[in-house]
């Protein structure tokens, strides 16, 4: 059974930090490509950045370039968010969510995870 | 504000059918296909249609999806309780990677 397990989020100060994790069972996570999707509270979807399978090519939304960094650790089976210099804005639900298609970035996604709180407020 | 136009709401009673439209333009819709996901408070978000019309296994034929030009729509036969949720389309787009429509928040009166 596929499973994605996000962890990390948590109240921070603005201009603070926050790593975010995804760990993921059930699937060889080196053979797809991955996502971190968030959702303020009250709005929609938002896709905020995704990362090839190897890690060899990386997107971010506008919104969070220079301030965010994915990655991943094949070997440990987790999917990473390095957040810095947060904002209220960037309160959320943060989702990890795997493309459908092995390989292939411009795939969608299939499996989310239930998602961790991260809430930047003083 | 979102890429792909939702409504925010839809409302139906038990038993009948409803359609959730998804509004977008040449550089995403017209060109990329479309999924559908159902959200539940708490609950990690479902892949309900991919590719416009295929369905994962598991989703009810309750389901089913299409694209025209650059819109596409979800329909619900056979509407039930448990159908109420939110539904997002998304879509791969040209230039802005992924985008997301609004959500329609479904209502069973």
């Amino acid at each position: 059974e596929v499973q994605l397990v996000e962890s990390g989020g948590g109240l921070v100060q603005p201009g603070g930090s926050l790593r975010l994790s995804c760990a993921a069972s059930g699937f060889t996570l080196r053979t797809y490509c991955m996502s971190w999707v968030r959702q303020a509270p009250g709005k929609g979807l938002e896709w905020v950045a995704n990362i090839k399978q190897d890690g060899s090519e990386k997107n971010y939304v506008d919104s969070v370039k220079g301030r965010f960094t994915i990655s991943r650790d094949n070997a440990k089976n987790t999917l990473f968010l390095q957040m810095n210099s947060l904002g209220a804005d960037d309160t959320a639900v943060y989702y990890c969510a795997r493309g459908r298609i092995p390989y292939y970035i411009r795939s969608l996604f299939d499996y989310w995870g239930q998602g961790t709180l991260v809430t930047v407020a003083s | 504000q979102s890429v792909l136009t939702q409504p925010p709401s839809a409302s139906g009673t038990p038993g009948q059918r409803v359609t959730i439209s998804c509004s977008g333009s040449s550089s995403n819709i017209g060109s990329n296909t479309v999924n559908w996901y159902q959200l539940l408070p708490g609950a990690a978000p479902k892949l309900l249609m991919y590719s416009n019309n295929q369905r994962p296994s598991g989703v009810p034929d309750r389901f089913s999806g299409s694209k025209s030009g650059t819109s596409a729509s979800l329909a619900i036969s056979g509407l039930q309780s448990e159908d109420e949720a939110d539904y997002y389309c998304a879509a791969w787009d040209d230039t802005l990677n992924v985008v997301f429509g609004g959500g329609t928040k479904l209502t069973v009166l």
